[in-house]
């Protein structure tokens, strides 16, 4: 089983369009939980970090459930510019980044 | 104030070669990792480095190899490179205070034939 899961899409949906990820995480004492995104033939960039209440940045909302081990990002309002590869990321022991195989995101106009 | 900067951007070799790549982290930080991803994978965890040391290894042989300066900047080697090696290879760099957040270089896409 892989250390992070997440559905590899690809997810097409109109602009204005609410889309929802999800992830799944195998090692139950992980403390940290981050959303990356990545443009292709980009580098990833961090786009939040998750917290056990739940967080939002404008239109991002991202979710924590360690009783399931499941992490969610939804994006509300969808933009054209919200095309990319969105990527979630656990930190292993020792500071080590794990990352999901990632999710792709096409915005249709 | 410059970002993380990896040199070189592309890099072609064959088989049984050896590269090494190199990479310059953000003005403030001090620790180093080094990252290889795949085409349609996430990026793979190769090492860390801090106090020009390695700290942390992943599941990566031992022809991955590297080494970091006293001014912080770090280089990757690769020795007998096989095609599989073909991929970016990423250089994140983060600060002793937070080494969970992690800024990533541009990468250097890596073609081996």
């Amino acid at each position: 089983r892989k250390e992070v899961e997440q559905d590899p899409g690809p997810f097409n949906v109109p602009e204005g369009a609410t889309v929802a990820f999800n992830c799944t995480y195998s090692n139950s004492a992980s403390q940290s939980f981050f959303w990356y995104r990545q443009d292709c033939r980009k580098e990833p960039k961090l786009l939040m970090s998750v917290y056990s209440s739940g967080n939002e940045d404008g239109r991002f909302t991202a979710q924590l459930n360690r009783a399931s081990q499941y992490i969610s990002l939804l994006i509300r309002d969808s933009k054209l510019s919200d095309s990319a590869t969105y990527l979630c990321v656990v930190l292993g022991a020792t500071n080590k980044l794990i990352f999901g195989t990632g999710t792709l995101l096409a915005v249709q106009p | 104030d410059a970002g993380v900067t990896q040199s070189p951007t592309h890099l072609i070799k064959t088989r049984g070669q050896q590269v090494t790549l190199r990479c310059s982290p953000k003005s403030g930080h001090d620790t180093v990792s080094w990252y290889q991803q795949a085409l349609g994978q996430g990026p793979q965890f190769i090492f860390q480095y801090y106090e020009e040391e390695e700290r942390q290894r992943g599941n990566f042989p031992d022809r991955f190899s590297g080494h970091q300066f006293p001014n912080y900047s770090s280089e990757l080697n690769v020795n007998a490179l096989l095609l599989g090696d073909s991929a970016l290879y990423l250089c994140a760099s983060s600060s002793a205070g937070d080494r969970s957040i992690q800024y990533f270089g541009a990468g250097t896409r890596l073609s081996v034939l």
